[in-house]
């Protein structure tokens, strides 16, 4: 198993512009979830999925579009890049056991500059 | 106010130490408690992880929940310099550990212990 992978690893952007951030996991996982990481703030939540079809907002969803027609894959787009979303950006996968507990595992993530 | 707190050091030990990491955290909902561990430019991992109060050990980690002060720790005996990491401190709402997919971060604390 690969977990779950993501790219690019690195990417600068320019104000204004558009991306989409890929992360699959071939563990069929139904949670997916996307997280930014700045310094002194730990993993703030973007978007979460539970499942293809289904998607919510986390704690800043502004900014950030997200899509999952898949198990497997769930997108993170940027729709008009900002200085403000120069982050570390993290996905995650869990199982939806009900009962007990479901790591979630994360991706090793996407260093994005918005310049 | 954040909901979960953690002072984000930087902690600077020497092999051998003990090391005590903390959170506090104001949501009464919680119910599962996690540490992971990040090491530079890679996603987490998760180390431990406790169901509501009580203690945890598993090597020479050991993890705390007093959910009456809303406070837990982590403690590393016997520190080693592969110990060297940054830790975040997680935690959810709901029974079934992930909660959807929706962890809760402390801002994390950057360990170094050196030779």
């Amino acid at each position: 198993n690969a977990g779950v992978t993501q790219t690019p690893k690195f990417q600068v952007l320019k104000t204004g512009q558009s991306m989409t951030l890929q992360c699959a996991q071939d563990m069929n996982h139904e949670y997916m979830s996307w997280y930014r990481q700045d310094p002194g703030m730990g993993l703030r939540l973007i978007h979460y999925s539970v499942g293809a079809g289904i998607t919510d907002q986390g704690e800043v969803p502004n900014g950030y579009n997200v899509s999952r027609s898949t198990t497997e894959d769930f997108p993170l787009r940027l729709l008009s890049a900002a200085p403000s979303q120069t982050s570390v950006y993290f996905c995650a996968s869990s199982d939806s056991g009900l009962a007990g507990f479901n790591e979630q595992f994360f991706g090793p993530g996407t260093r994005l500059t918005v310049l | 106010q954040k909901e979960v707190e953690q002072d984000p050091g930087p902690l600077s030990v020497p092999e051998g130490a003990i090391v005590s990491l903390n959170c506090t955290y104001s949501n009464s909902a919680f119910q599962y408690f996690m540490w992971y561990r990040q090491y530079s430019r890679k996603g987490p991992e998760l180390l431990m992880y406790t169901y509501s109060s009580g203690n945890k050990e598993d090597g020479r980690f050991t993890a705390q929940v007093d959910k009456s002060s809303k406070y837990i720790s982590l403690f590393i005996r016997d520190s080693q310099p592969s110990d060297s990491a940054t830790y975040l401190c997680a935690m959810s709402d709901i029974a079934g550990g992930t909660s959807y997919g929706k962890l809760t971060f402390g801002q994390g604390t950057i360990l170094t212990v050196h030779p």
